[in-house]
């Protein structure tokens, strides 16, 4: 079975703290994704990573930045944390040999205050 | 750019009761197509998916989805619900001719299923 770990369940983080959420998965897949899950709204793409060292900006990308140095890590980074990014993030991977079918990690919740 | 419309907010139901949820999704090209479940306090699961072939295709726990190339939709169902399956439901849409392209999800549709 495909796993994605996000590091960490559960944060709560200072208006204007930097945050690190950090993600791997174990089966070599090229692809990466960021998504927040709000209520009401559904996921929305942030940001996402086709190979080592490149990213791509999703739909939301205000606020947030991505790093991937490694093929099986991709760290979301939020620079100044704000009230209005406390979310459940969730991490996912995916490559063309599975169909491109989407694997979630279990979320971060972060809260912002 | 794709988008993916699921016209149910919250559907309540009993138990036995039969289900569908709707999802229309805007594109015109050839596209993947995606049933995730999330059940309260767990990671979203893949339920089933299109990609080609039979536009009817069965996924896990008895759900079945009918592809419609013509109404662009993508309906969920089953035949009877059991309180199990209380969860919200997403539809999500890739382009089929790349082969990175991101998911696009709907906002979702939470069930819940009362005895």
């Amino acid at each position: 079975d495909v796993k994605v770990t996000q590091s960490s369940r559960y944060l709560v983080k200072r208006t204007g703290e930097k945050v690190f959420l950090e993600c791997v998965q174990d089966m070599d897949h090229e692809n990466m994704f960021w998504y927040r899950q709000d209520p009401g709204l559904g996921l929305r793409l942030i940001y996402f990573s086709y190979d080592v060292k490149m990213k791509e900006k999703g739909d939301i990308p205000e606020g947030y930045s991505v790093s991937r140095e490694k093929k099986e890590r991709f760290s979301l980074i939020l620079e100044s944390a704000s009230t209005n990014q406390t979310s459940m993030y969730l991490c996912a991977s995916s490559a063309p040999e599975t169909g491109n079918t989407i694997y979630f990690g279990e979320g971060s919740w972060l809260t912002v205050v | 750019a794709q988008s993916v419309s699921q016209h149910n907010h919250h559907v309540i139901l009993s138990e036995a009761a039969s289900l569908e949820l709707g999802c229309n999704y805007s594109y015109g090209g050839t596209v993947n197509l995606f049933w995730y479940v999330q059940y309260p306090g767990q990671h979203l699961q893949l339920l089933l998916k299109y990609f080609s072939g039979d536009p009817l295709v069965k996924g896990i726990k008895g759900f079945e989805a009918e592809f419609i190339k013509s109404k662009f939709s993508f309906n969920l169902r089953k035949p009877s619900v059991q309180w199990s399956d209380t969860a919200e439901y997403f539809c999500a849409v890739n382009d089929w001719n790349s082969g990175n392209t991101p998911l696009v999800f709907g906002k979702g549709t939470r069930l819940s299923v009362i005895a």
